[in-house]
This record gives C-alpha cells, structure tokens and sequence, in this order.
C-alpha cells in the first residue's frame, strides 16, 4: 500500500458544483494531515490543515477519519480559480524532522 | 508567513556541470527542507538542511550528488553535481517552524539538462 494514497482525477466539473476528493494514508501512527493546492507550473501551497474534529474554512471543508486512515476535502460552490491540482500530504512518523510525504495529487478542471 | 525567495527561478545547464540553487527567506526558520519534483510527479523530499551541521538525507539521495549548506537560519544552498538529463527537475526549497507543523515552499527552480 502506498504511503499517501488519492484519487486519481482528473475531475472536471462546472462552475457551482460540490467536488470531493478522498485520500488514504498507510501509517497509522500520521499525526499531522493537510491539504495542499498546485498550480500548474507553481510551487504548492498550504490550503488547509486538517483536525481530527474536522474543519472548514469557507467553501473548504476537510474531515479525518482515523480509524480509517482516510482524508477527505469537500470543495463547495466552485469557481473557475479552483482549477488546481489538491496534494493530500501527511506526515512520516519516525522519519527525518519534519518529513511530510505528498500524494501524486489529483487534478480539478473547473469548466464555466 | 515567511517570503521564500529562490535562485535561479530556471536554468538550463549542460550534462557534467554543477548548479547552486539559493534559498533565501525574510526571518529565522527551524526547519529547512529541499525538494525534488520530476514531471508529472509528486514531491519528494531530498534532505533536511541544518544548521551549523550536515544536512540529513533521505534515501537514495547522497551528499556527493547534492552537498547542501545551511550556514545561518534564514539562507540554505543546494547544489546538483555532476547534472544528467535525469536530474532535470524542479527542485523546491520550504520551511517550518516544526516538525508537525506545514511547511512553506519558495517558488522552485526549474532545471533542465541538455
């Protein structure tokens, strides 16, 4: 099983809908999960950290399922700027400090 | 959050050489960290650059092919020795504050190996 597992995508929606990607995880003994958003041709960047209580920041909303060792994030509403490639990222206990390992990403076409 | 600037943004070097690529960000960081990120491919994680010492390398990667420097907290270097065509990458500096915490990534260096 790999570390950090997601779907694969892509996923093509129009503008409006609701979108959700799942992602699974092999350690489950992870303490730390985020989501991550890529651009094409950019470097990721940090969308949102995900709590075990679940979380929402707007049109985000990201849940953990520990007894699972799966991940989730909904995007609600979605606009044409979403249009990126999500990395479900998690972290290697035991590794180097501070070694996070990031899925392959799936990749979000938001059609007008 | 801290601003991560990296140089060069893209080079194109020819096969046997040798690119320093320079990490530079705005405040005092614990943690920085070098990337790899081939086409197509998620990140992976290089090594672990640290201050004052060695840096700490994750496997399949060695300090003959990619010596990292990291003499204060806010500037860390990696450079690609003795550059192939396999080595064409993207290659992406980030910092945290630690170890559970995100990390933050400069905007990349584009290589391409001729």
């Amino acid at each position: 099983r790999k570390e950090v597992e997601q779907d694969p995508g892509p996923f093509n929606v129009p503008e409006g809908a609701t979108v959700a990607f799942n992602c699974t995880y092999s350690n489950s003994a992870s303490q730390s999960f985020f989501w991550y958003r890529q651009d094409c041709r950019k470097e990721p960047k940090l969308l949102m950290s995900v709590y075990s209580s679940g979380n929402e920041d707007g049109r985000f909303t990201a849940q953990l399922n520990r007894a699972s060792q799966y991940i989730s994030l909904l995007i609600r509403d979605s606009k044409l700027s979403d249009s990126a490639t999500y990395l479900c990222v998690v972290n290697r206990p035991g590794g180097s400090q501070g070694n996070l390992i990031f899925g392959k990403g799936t990749k979000l076409s938001v059609k007008p | 959050s801290a601003v991560i600037s990296q140089k060069p943004s893209r080079d194109i070097c020819q096969r046997g050489t040798s690119l320093t690529i320079q990490c530079q960000v705005d405040s005092q960081v614990t943690m920085m960290f070098w990337y790899r990120q081939q086409p197509g491919q998620s990140l992976t994680l290089i090594a672990t650059a640290n201050q004052g010492s060695e840096a700490t390398y994750e496997s399949g990667f060695v300090i003959d092919k990619f010596p990292i420097s990291r003499p204060n907290l806010t500037f860390s270097t990696l450079t690609v020795s003795n550059m192939s065509p396999e080595d064409s990458s993207i290659y992406l500096c980030s910092v945290s504050v630690s170890s559970n915490q995100p990390q933050h990534f400069g905007d990349g260096t584009r290589l391409s190996i001729l």
